[in-house]
């Protein structure tokens, strides 16, 4: 079975500091493992995918995320957080050996950037 | 180029009707999945669907059903509706259904069930 666990459902931070969302994963089969990010009133757009090629991964606006396997974890960071930043962010997990839940999103984390 | 529509935007149900929540994907993509997305909660795998054959379920029970035309655009049925069933429905596309595939979201049917 798999499953997605964000460890902190709400963060805060001041413009210009550095930004870490966490997520620790579990999965039977190798995943691959996405970040989306969800804009108030928006569609989820994808920020970056790790799909077994190089461990750290660099996606839009500046957002990267390391895969530990030894830590099943995918935490994204960014050096600098920006207003526009301020959204909710999933971690998800995707595997092609069973047919039933697939995909898994994890709970979501809130962003606040405070001017 | 268009991106992944759904229709209709928002739908006002009472328990125990029906409901048919329609997806086209984008251009080119084969494959459909459909989510469900309570408020607060991140979005639950439903369905997948790929060339009219599904390759993908999540845990809800048989009243939810899916189905993937010709032209690659879904439906997404949802028979004898409950209160619980109010929620965003969300549609992604993406060319295959390989799970390293970039799955590209519609704006979603907010669906109220009274």
């Amino acid at each position: 079975a798999q499953s997605v666990t964000q460890l902190d459902s709400h963060v805060s931070v001041s413009e210009g500091t550095p930004v870490l969302l966490r997520c620790n994963y579990s999965s039977s089969y190798s995943p691959s493992l996405f970040w989306y990010v969800q804009h108030p009133n928006k569609g989820l757009q994808l920020l970056l995918k790790y799909t077994s090629a190089a461990t750290l991964v660099k996606g839009i606006n500046g957002f990267e995320a390391e895969f530990k396997k030894s830590e099943t974890s995918f935490h994204l960071t960014k050096p600098s957080a920006h207003m526009s930043d301020a959204a909710e962010y999933f971690c998800v997990v995707s595997v092609m050996k069973t047919s039933y839940d697939k995909v898994i999103f994890g709970p979501g984390t809130s962003l606040s950037v405070i001017p | 180029d268009a991106g992944v529509t759904q229709s209709p935007t928002h739908l006002i149900k009472t328990r125990g009707q029906h409901v048919t929540l329609r997806c086209s994907p984008i251009s080119g993509h084969k494959s459909v999945s459909w989510y469900q997305q309570v408020l607060g909660q991140g979005p639950q795998f439903i369905f997948q669907y790929y060339e009219k054959e599904e390759r993908g379920r999540g845990n809800f029970p048989d009243r939810f059903s899916a189905r993937q035309f010709p032209n690659y655009s879904s439906e997404l049925n949802v028979n004898a509706l409950l209160l619980g069933d109010s929620a965003l429905y969300l549609c992604a596309s993406s060319l295959l259904a390989q799970p390293e595939e970039t799955q590209y979201f519609g704006p979603g049917t907010r669906l109220l069930v009274l």
